[in-house]
């Protein structure tokens, strides 16, 4: 019972490393979002991916974050020379489709930049 | 962007005690989605409610969807423990399906 796959679960990072973050769909779904998730500020959307293509990405930082989902293989979240402001969890979530209003949570990446 | 407003923010109850938390915006819900997130885990999607008046069980969980689809509540019966938890809504934009979350209502029920 594949659900929404996260790797790692926990990363620490110094400042200006480079943080990459994976996530695995539910089993045919082609849909994925990543969102954040700040202890005073709660989850909010970062970007929505198809496979190869990225839908919508209004709640990306326009500097240093970047995501992909690859025909084959998991969706990447890539943060470049990381900052303290990026320490917070990171989550997956996929849907069937675009017009679904079900999406299924990923347990989450903590990132700890130091 | 629709705002998302939970309250409270903050509930502490003893065991078997009921309670209502709830979740209201400015602006017409096309669908509600409420999720529950232990502590270092991802949201769990408990229902999604998409009719004005709708009203959904699940076990001793009860969802409603306003009428004019502002607002929602969950009430739950009997807490247990294990219903501790930060109980978050969620809605989309018509037509699309990225979701906007509240802060949630971070519940703990002692034995």
């Amino acid at each position: 019972n594949a659900g929404v796959m996260q790797n790692p679960r926990h990363l620490v990072r110094r400042r200006g490393q480079e943080a990459r973050l994976r996530c695995s769909p539910m089993k045919g779904h082609s849909h994925v979002y990543w969102y954040r998730q700040l202890p005073e500020e709660g989850l909010k959307f970062m970007v929505y991916l198809q496979k190869e293509n990225i839908i919508d990405e209004s709640g990306m930082p326009k500097e240093r974050f970047s995501a992909e989902f690859p025909k084959e293989g998991p969706s990447i979240l890539r943060i470049q020379q990381v900052v303290r402001g990026d320490s917070a969890a990171y989550f997956c979530a996929s849907a069937s489709s675009g017009r679904s209003y079900e999406q299924y949570f990923g347990p989450g990446t903590r990132l700890t930049v130091t | 962007t629709q705002l998302l407003e939970q309250s409270p923010q903050f509930l502490s109850i003893q065991e078997g005690e009921n309670l209502t938390v709830y979740c209201n915006s400015s602006s017409v819900f096309s669908s509600l989605q409420w999720y529950r997130q232990e502590p270092g885990e991802g949201p769990v999607l408990l229902v999604t409610v998409v009719t004005g008046g709708e009203v959904k069980k699940l076990k001793r969980l009860t969802f409603q969807f306003g009428d004019a689809r502002k607002d929602s509540s969950l009430h739950i019966t009997a807490a247990q423990p294990g219903d501790t938890g930060l109980y978050l809504c969620a809605s989309s934009n018509s037509g699309y399906s990225t979701l906007t979350f509240g802060k949630g209502t971070m519940l703990l029920v002692s034995p």
